[in-house]
């Protein structure tokens, strides 16, 4: 089984609201990431997570809070997002992520989840 | 800033032409993959290169890492209607930053 789930598939919020993203794998995988994907645009890296331990965090504004409950779960919380957030957010999975190392792994992408902040 | 810069940015041609789509940087990268993505979809893994100089070939498509490990050229031959989608390189430029070229859109028209 290769797939990650995400879930909702949509997601419409208000800019006063909390709402959380889910992502989920069972390959075993070690390392989970979220990027975000605006429109017409490629997928920029959000957060990585190693071993259940947010490895790298690329400057992502506070309103963006994410949680990896355990290896096989990987949560966005959300929280007085702006309408410029609005955007596909992905969510990945690969064996491992050795920074600095050459990219060799897999990652494994969801469908994502289409958020739009009104 | 490391970029990777991708060429063309769209590209549209009939099904059975062949066509090449570039991902350039002016920094040397240790290694880099090539993903598609599919309306709707998440990108998915096409190859991995690691060697400069490296070919490899998938079918009717053919990758190539350049000499210098600054660009890769990924070759299709004879396209499909399937093949539609983004292409997109991926490297992390031997640290920690994980970037994704700026995409090419492909369309081939049955």
């Amino acid at each position: 089984d290769t797939e990650v789930t995400q879930t909702p598939k949509h997601l419409v919020m208000g800019m006063t609201n909390k709402k959380s993203l889910k992502c989920e794998q069972h390959m075993g995988h070690r390392a989970m990431y979220w990027y975000k994907q605006k429109a017409k645009k490629p997928p920029e890296l959000m957060f990585v997570y190693s071993y259940e331990k947010l490895s790298i965090n690329e400057s992502v504004p506070s309103r963006f809070s994410p949680e990896c409950p355990n290896s096989s779960l990987l949560n966005l919380h959300l929280h007085a997002l702006q309408p410029e957030d609005s955007a596909l957010y992905l969510c990945a999975s690969s064996q491992a992520h050795i920074a600095g190392g050459p990219l060799t792994d897999t990652q494994y992408f969801g469908p994502g989840t289409r958020l739009t902040v009104l | 800033t490391q970029l990777l810069e991708q060429s063309p940015q769209f590209l549209s041609i009939q099904e059975g032409e062949n066509l090449t789509v570039y991902c350039n940087s002016s920094s040397v990268f240790s290694s880099l993959q090539w993903y598609r993505q599919e309306p709707g979809e998440g990108p998915v893994l096409l190859v991995t290169v690691v060697t400069g100089g490296e070919v490899k070939k998938l079918k009717r498509l053919t990758f190539q890492f350049g000499d210098a490990r600054k660009d890769s050229s990924l070759h299709i031959t004879a396209a499909q209607p399937g093949d539609t989608g983004l292409y997109l390189c991926l490297t992390n430029f031997g640290n920690e930053k994980l970037t994704f070229g700026t995409g090419t859109r492909l369309t081939i028209i049955p």
